[in-house]
């Protein structure tokens, strides 16, 4: 069965970095695009970034623009986000999601979901 | 990337129908059918309820079901249960690449 486990989440000061890991397994992960969404406390999921199943192409949230980069490693079934310049509006549970894609009418949606990791900025 | 705008919250009695709409505009909901639509327990990962605007991944309830018009898009739960009483969200791809969620809805049973 398809699983996602997040890690790297904790305490960072403001204007700091974070490097956030998604650990794949149960699919051919080099299948499919992957997201990252976060939820800040007491507000909505805001999605943050998408990135192909290849890795060469990435979209980023106007939020975060500037200050993220998503990466993976098919080889390592990993997928990355780093977020620099770190204020308090970055505080949130970070969870990574698999894109799911039934036909090529069918796609952008988000069929499996880690259970998240809290990253809270806080000097 | 404004949000799609949801109600706050929604309520119903148990076995009621109730309806949750998603207003977004004709450069994300409106302009594509990659709408979806999530339910989210607090502390819980999010669960596919709704992809395709209509179509239900296996393993959801039949109580689920979805629609769009315009730059609208609705997501309905029927014979409203116990276990429904969560946040709901829409998703939907934008004309920029990028990906939008709703605001949010609370579905409470009362």
């Amino acid at each position: 069965q398809v699983h996602l486990v997040e890690s790297g989440g904790g305490v960072v000061q403001p204007g700091g970095s974070l490097r956030l890991s998604c650990a794949a397994s149960g699919f051919t992960f080099s299948s499919n695009p992957m997201h990252w969404v976060r939820q800040a406390p007491g507000k909505g999921l805001e999605w943050v970034a998408v990135i192909s199943s290849p890795g060469t192409n990435t979209d980023y949230a106007d939020s975060v623009k500037g200050r993220i980069t998503v990466s993976r490693d098919n080889s390592r079934n990993t997928l990355y986000l780093q977020l620099s310049r770190l204020t308090d509006e970055d505080t949130a549970v970070y969870f990574c999601a698999r894109e799911g894609y039934t036909s090529a009418d069918n796609w952008g949606f988000l069929d499996y979901w880690g259970q998240g990791t809290l990253v809270a900025v806080s000097s | 990337q404004s949000a799609l705008t949801q109600p706050a919250s929604v309520s119903g009695s148990p076995g009621q129908s109730i309806t949750i709409s998603c207003t977004g505009t004709s450069s994300d909901l409106g302009a594509y059918t990659y709408v979806s639509w999530y339910q989210h327990h607090p502390g819980k990962a999010p669960k596919l309820l709704i992809y395709g605007v209509s179509n239900r991944p296996s393993g959801v309830s039949n109580r689920f079901s979805g629609s769009k018009s315009g730059n609208t898009a609705s997501l309905t739960i029927s014979g409203l249960q116990a276990e429904d009483e969560a946040d709901y969200y829409c998703y939907s791809y934008t004309s920029s690449h990028t990906y939008v969620f709703g605001t949010g809805a609370r579905v409470t049973v009362l």
